[in-house]
């Protein structure tokens, strides 16, 4: 079956630590994206990317690192930067195509929680 | 800028009732608009979406949405609501931009059934 994976689905976390959360699909999309969401505040756009290789912050990037080596993966680091981390993370993709707001897919999501 | 407001933070309504969660939008030109369900501690479901043409659009689990240009406005709606319709549901518009391939967000509506 087609679709996106992320692992692990729960991640616990001493303070100080970096810890990199798992994304991959299989649906053969060229854009993928990362989210977090807290209670009451929707979905907000940490990073983003189009193609391999090339990736776009989103509105609260501070704090978290990405990167695009392959077209199937885009893992996410939370740095001990990040000042507040606990969070359900969502990752999504989609195809990239001529006409505009392409339709998300998402993952199952990853709950970190920092100890 | 592009925004979504939801203005219904918490909605809940009986078993067999139906329902209606707004979603208006701000957008320069024709919007690319999306209607997602989250279930607790899982990622997003597209229930339906608009790109052009029959401004009446059928989803999945019995659930359509009516695009309105007038009023900016995107609502969603089930005739008769289920126990397992209980989420939050996310209205979304596919942002302009250059390449730009992200989704402006609402916070969400939070729907509980009552038996």
């Amino acid at each position: 079956d087609g679709g996106i994976t992320q692992s692990p689905k729960y991640l616990f976390r001493k303070e100080g630590q970096n810890v990199t959360l798992s994304c991959e699909q299989n649906l053969n999309h060229d854009a993928m994206y990362w989210y977090r969401q807290d209670p009451g505040q929707g979905l907000r756009l940490i990073y983003y990317s189009q193609i391999v290789n090339d990736f776009q912050k989103g509105d609260i990037a501070e704090g978290y690192s990405v990167s695009r080596e392959k077209k199937e993966s885009f893992p996410l680091t939370v740095t001990s930067a990040q000042k507040n981390p606990t969070a359900f993370y969502l990752c999504a993709s989609s195809i990239v195509r001529t006409s505009l707001g392409d339709e998300q897919f998402f993952g199952p999501g990853t709950r970190l929680t920092v100890l | 800028a592009q925004s979504v407001t939801q203005p219904d933070i918490h909605i809940t309504v009986s078993e067999g009732a139906s329902l209606e969660l707004r979603c208006n939008y701000s957008y320069g030109a024709t919007p690319y608009l999306f209607w997602y369900v989250q279930s607790p501690g899982q990622g997003l479901q597209l229930l339906l979406k608009y790109f052009s043409g029959d401004t009446l659009v059928q989803g999945i689990k019995g659930f359509e949405a009516e695009f309105k240009r007038s009023q900016s406005s995107f609502n969603l709606r089930k005739p008769s609501v289920h126990w397992s319709d209980a989420a939050e549901y996310f209205c979304a518009v596919g942002e302009v931009g250059g390449n730009n391939r992200k989704l402006i967000w609402g916070l969400g509506t939070s729907l509980a059934v009552n038996p």
